[in-house]
């Protein structure tokens, strides 16, 4: 069975800090993603990745297979980061593919 | 290019009684998935369909099933609903080649409120 954990569940930053959340899953997957949920309930796919490091304006994402950990990197943080971050592992069983979710951590941006 | 819609965006049911929930999938992806969100909780894969037929299930039982269109839009469909099926419902669709194991991004809808009384 694979488990996601993220840390920390809560977060609450200053505007300007660099924040990082963090994501560890227990077995072998196809892929990583990271999502944006905001209040009300809508979700936005921010990254996908299996390897390596992708970036996307003042987000970053990495991840280390062999140490089954990824984290999300925010620079210079904004009010407006303000959300719940998920991070989800996909991986295939059977030829099927199954997507396990974390359980999100909560991200506040003080101005 | 339009984006992921979902439909209604809000619904109260009685226990007992059925729903479908709909979902269009953005132009040219051809795989749908389905999650249940319970609140304060992350969410939890329901099901996928690829090319109509169903590719992958997570741990719901059979009373949750689903449909996808030639037109790649789906449904999900709930009978004899029970007080814990109250969640947000997701639908998120994405491009895919399974026989190359080729796979992108997914792209969530606003989902459906479902509160059941």
């Amino acid at each position: 069975k694979n488990e996601v954990e993220q840390s920390p569940q809560n977060l609450t930053a200053q505007e300007g800090e660099f924040i990082t959340i963090n994501c560890s899953y227990s077995v072998g997957i196809s892929a990583l993603h990271w999502l944006q949920q905001h209040p009300g309930g809508g979700i936005v796919s921010l990254f996908m990745l299996s390897s390596g490091k992708k970036k996307h304006g003042r987000l970053i994402a990495t991840i280390n297979i062999q140490e089954k950990h990824s984290s999300l990197h925010i620079t210079a943080s904004h009010p407006r980061d303000s959300a719940v971050y998920i991070c989800a592992v996909s991986f295939t069983t059977g030829g099927s593919e199954k997507l396990v979710f974390g359980k999100g951590t909560k991200l506040t941006v003080n101005p | 290019e339009t984006g992921v819609t979902q439909s209604p965006t809000h619904l109260i049911k009685t226990r007992g009684q059925q729903v479908t929930l709909r979902c269009s999938s953005q132009s040219g992806h051809n795989t749908v998935s389905w999650y249940q969100q319970a609140l304060g909780q992350g969410p939890q894969f329901i099901f996928q369909y690829y090319r109509e037929e169903e590719n992958g299930r997570g741990n719901f039982p059979p009373r949750f099933s689903g449909l996808q269109f030639p037109n790649y839009s789906s449904e999900l469909n709930v009978n004899a609903l029970e007080l814990d099926d109250s969640a947000l419902y997701l639908c998120a669709s994405s491009f895919a080649r399974l026989a190359g194991g080729y796979r992108e991004t997914q792209y969530f809808g606003p989902g459906t409120r479902l509160l059941v009384l």
